[in-house]
């Protein structure tokens, strides 16, 4: 079955430094997410982005936090100048179509140390 | 507001004992119901789903949810419980189209032997 896969698994950043999260959506997806879970926390959104542009976001992504599609397989998320409360596992996610019937496809994750 | 509230943290079963984890949302249009387990340091897998017809629907490692409209409730239950179940449970709630999912608190789950 097609996954959404996620690299690196882990990243370790010092404070201030930028860092790019990559996701690799499955193929024929057309909607793509990012969402942040705290480590004993729950899971939050972030950012939804479909037809090459965000559609949606949450108060947390801020100017700090930018996305990008920069080919047709990969989906990225940057965080600019890293913070300590940044550190997290990020997940994405990605979903066919806006068939209300099709669930998101989560990946693994990356969890984000910043030191 | 859209929101979905796991009333439990932490909940303890004796392996082979029944099992079920309570949740409840608050969605101002036709909901899409969504449960997912959560082993320690792993991604989210999607136990089951509910969109629309029969109200109890069967997933993946024996589970089912119930949805029921007037308690605003999609509760999940497990007759028999086995030590690999032991996760982190979250419940969840999503719109038609390209909405996001909101996600509960989760509710952590212990198997005793």
């Amino acid at each position: 079955e097609p996954e959404v896969t996620q690299t690196p698994s882990h990243q370790v950043t010092q404070m201030g430094q930028e860092v790019i999260l990559r996701c690799v959506p499955i193929s024929n997806h057309l909607y793509f997410y990012w969402y942040r879970q705290i480590l004993g926390q729950k899971v939050e959104f972030l950012v939804s982005f479909y037809n090459n542009e965000i559609s949606e976001k949450s108060e947390i992504f801020d100017d700090q936090f930018s996305v990008e599609r920069p080919d047709g397989s990969n989906f990225t998320l940057k965080i600019r100048s890293t913070k300590l409360e940044d550190s997290a596992m990020y997940f994405c996610a990605s979903k066919w179509t806006g068939d209300s019937n099709q669930p998101q496809h989560f990946g693994d994750g990356t969890r984000l140390s910043i030191l | 507001a859209q929101s979905v509230t796991q009333p439990d943290i932490h909940i303890t079963v004796s392996e082979g004992a029944s099992l079920e984890l309570r949740c409840n949302y608050s969605y101002g249009a036709t909901p899409y119901l969504f449960w997912y387990v959560q082993s320690p340091g792993q991604g989210l897998q999607l136990l089951l789903k509910y969109f629309s017809g029969d109200t109890l629907v069967q997933g993946i490692k024996g589970f089912e949810a119930e949805f029921k409209r007037s308690q605003s409730s999609f509760n999940l239950r497990k007759p028999s419980v086995h030590w690999s179940d032991a996760a982190e449970y979250f419940c969840a709630v999503g719109g038609g189209g390209g909405f996001k999912t909101i996600f509960g608190a989760g509710t952590r789950l212990f198997v005793k032997a």
